[in-house]
């Protein structure tokens, strides 16, 4: 069946840095790609998506490739900020074999310091 | 534009009691998710309605939980018997179609002592 399977966390950070939150996925299909980020006390929430090959989604200055070749889409942010701390969700939906059933990740929790 | 709704918020049983929540999708929403998050997982897919069909339920404890979709709008799910192992927080989502954007509610924490 279809497994989404991102980079264990915490990941802690200080603010200005790199963020790299890693997710690779096994689908049947061609999926859909998906970020859903959870922020403290809030609900999840669409971070960005792709729904091809090679698309790139972005928001709010983060930005993750849709990479069939490597079967990824990691989560990426140039300088992180103390309001970026959140809980972040890889996800798919994969249309062709499963009618769009979701499959979601176990979440990477960043903190980042000031 | 309303966003999803569930009721109730927080629920304490026992186990081996019942317990029925309910949710509400965005309007025009055909899509609907029913998913159970345990701390410090991701959200497991328990079942997902198109319109009022089921489109996945194969990770829905048959022999327990039951959910239907009336008239392809509101949502109940029902768990009976209540294991301890079934508290949770329980969250629906819906989305216009399958493969598009999921809006989730704010989710019920069921406790089961």
């Amino acid at each position: 069946g279809d497994s989404v399977t991102q980079m264990e966390g915490p990941v802690t950070l200080s603010e200005e840095a790199f963020l790299t939150i890693n997710c690779t996925y096994t689908a049947t299909g061609y999926p859909s790609l998906f970020w859903y980020v959870q922020y403290p006390g809030e609900g999840l929430q669409l971070l960005l998506k792709a729904t091809k090959a090679d698309d790139k989604g972005s928001n709010k200055g983060f930005e993750a490739t849709y990479r069939k070749e490597t079967t990824s889409f990691h989560l990426e942010k140039g300088s992180v900020q103390v309001s970026d701390s959140a809980v972040y969700f890889c996800a798919l939906s994969d249309q062709n074999t499963n009618a769009g059933k979701s499959t979601f990740g176990d979440g990477t929790t960043l903190t980042v310091k000031p | 534009e309303a966003g999803v709704a569930q009721s109730p918020r927080y629920k304490i049983i026992e186990k081996r009691q019942s317990v029925a929540f309910w949710c509400n999708p965005i309007s025009g929403h055909a899509t609907l998710y029913w998913y159970q998050q345990i701390l410090g997982q991701g959200p497991k897919l328990l079942i997902q309605f198109q319109n009022n069909g089921v489109v996945d339920d194969s990770q829905l404890p048959k022999d327990r939980f039951s959910a239907e979709r009336l008239k392809g709008v509101d949502s109940t799910l029902k768990i009976q018997p209540a294991k301890l192992e079934d508290s949770a927080v329980y969250l629906c989502a819906s989305s216009t179609s399958a493969m598009d954007t999921q809006y989730f509610g704010p989710g019920t924490r069921l406790t089961v002592l």
